[in-house]
């Protein structure tokens, strides 16, 4: 099984400043075809999940390009750039190479 | 626009057999490369992929749970279905369904709480 590992934040963040969350994956997501199988999302408080990235650097429709996710074929970062109160949540990377798996979350408060 | 609503007993008695429907909106789920998954969140915890069924009839199963999962569809009724059987308290949770069109899920519902309780 493919394990995702989630870093954590040094919460609170201060509003406008930028964060920065890791995600690490017991193997290489990188695909034949190029692609990196690796998503991001985000759950706000009593929300569903939301999907902010995919194909690790891709961003979904209508999300902010304070958004941007990188990484290489086992360590990833999504990174916020000016945190807003509207960013607070949990974020999850998920991977799609062998069935599909979530990392454990990682929590954004703001100050 | 598109839609994803779950529904569910809201609460049943261990050893029984539960039975989600997932009704959507919006696509088809016999257009080529679209999946729709099941996904659960225990209270305060993280996500868990149970199972996904793709438009050609496809399905993949979350292998720690894959002798419990039955994950089915039916397309001229936009709807999706999963049957855990045997639940216990560990299975109370919300689950949601989400559209997959490529690896990724974009496209997710609201959510059905499920307790398992005696």
């Amino acid at each position: 099984d493919i394990v995702m590992t989630q870093g954590a934040l040094p919460n609170p963040v201060p509003s406008g400043e930028s964060a920065s969350i890791t995600c690490q994956s017991s193997k290489s997501l990188l695909h034949s075809n190029g692609k990196t199988y690796l998503n991001w999302y985000l759950q706000r408080p009593g929300q569903s999940p939301q999907l902010l990235i995919y194909w690790m650097s891709t961003r979904a429709s209508g999300v902010s390009d304070r958004f941007s996710g990188s990484g290489s074929g086992t360590d990833f970062t999504l990174k916020i750039s000016s945190v807003e109160a509207e960013d607070v949540g949990v974020y999850y990377c998920q991977q799609f190479l062998e069935y599909l798996t979530f990392g454990s979350g990682t929590k954004l408060e703001i100050k | 626009q598109v839609t994803l609503k779950e529904s569910g007993p809201g609460i049943l008695q261990p050893s029984q057999t539960l039975s989600l429907t997932c009704s959507f909106s919006g696509f088809s789920l016999s257009t080529s490369g679209i999946c729709v998954s099941w996904i659960r969140q225990p209270s305060g915890k993280g996500l868990e992929w149970l199972a996904t069924i793709c438009w050609e009839d496809s399905k993949g199963y979350n292998p720690s749970l894959k002798n419990r999962l039955t994950i089915s569809k039916d397309t001229s009724n936009n709807q999706a279905f999963l049957k855990i059987t045997s639940v216990d308290t560990a299975d109370t949770a919300i689950y949601y369904c989400a559209r997959i069109p490529a690896g990724y899920f974009d496209y997710w519902g609201q959510g059905v709480m499920v307790t398992v309780s005696s």
